[in-house]
């Protein structure tokens, strides 16, 4: 079935660092992807999102490219804050629901 | 003027009783969700409504009801919980046409079972 695979975490970089976090999906058909963000006690907030091929998504100094042929939607940031301190969730939506990797915790140390 | 909104925040409570969980969306959305997630962060979709007709049902026991009175509201009541219903409980909605299909998020319900 449709599924997201994400890496584990946690992500632990220092102030300014660079950000990678992998995410790659399987599905049936072309879905869009998204990437949420949680920060400590709050709710799930839409960082990007990309609904074909080759789209790029961005926000807040986030990217994350669409790429068909390897099946993934990476997230980057070329100068991570301790503000972006927060779990992040990759995300497929194909035919009538979202499904949810399992999330990368991201801690920024300054 | 919160987008979506739960109550309660936070609900404690032993096993066996009954509970519910309200949401309210004033985004003017047609599709409202359910999404239970772990200790763990796993996310995990339980019901779907669009303009108050259930769409997804997950795997999910019966002692969950969703209840949706009108197309910004959908609760959700549990019977009989369980110690293994402990979770964050996430409330979300969104527009079903055009084709990205963004959801909103409410800040979520800790339910925690003794």
């Amino acid at each position: 079935g449709d599924s997201v695979t994400q890496m584990e975490g946690p992500v632990t970089l220092s102030e300014e660092a660079f950000l990678t976090i992998n995410c790659t999906y399987t599905a049936t058909g072309y879905p869009s992807l998204f990437w949420y963000v949680q920060y400590p006690g709050e709710g799930l907030q839409l960082l990007l999102k990309a609904t074909k091929a080759d789209d790029k998504g961005s926000n807040k100094g986030f990217e994350a490219t669409y790429r068909k042929e390897t099946t993934s939607f990476h997230l980057e940031k070329g100068s991570v804050q301790v503000s972006d301190s927060a779990v992040y969730f990759c995300a497929q939506y194909n035919t009538d629901k979202l499904i949810f990797g399992t999330g990368t915790r991201l801690q920024v140390f300054p | 003027d919160t987008a979506v909104s739960q109550t309660p925040k936070y609900l404690v409570t032993q096993m066996g009783n009954d509970k519910s969980i309200k949401c309210e969306q004033n985004l003017g959305h047609d599709t409202m969700y359910w999404y239970k997630q772990d200790s763990k962060k796993f996310l995990k979709i339980m019901f779907s409504y669009n303009n108050k007709e259930l769409i997804i049902n997950e795997t999910v026991p019966n002692r969950f009801s969703p209840k949706s009175p009108d197309k910004a509201h959908l609760n959700l009541h549990i019977n009989s919980l369980e110690l293994g219903d402990s979770a964050v409980y996430f409330c979300a909605s969104s527009y079903t046409s055009g084709s990205i299909y963004e959801q909103y998020f409410g800040p979520g319900t800790r339910l925690t079972v003794t």
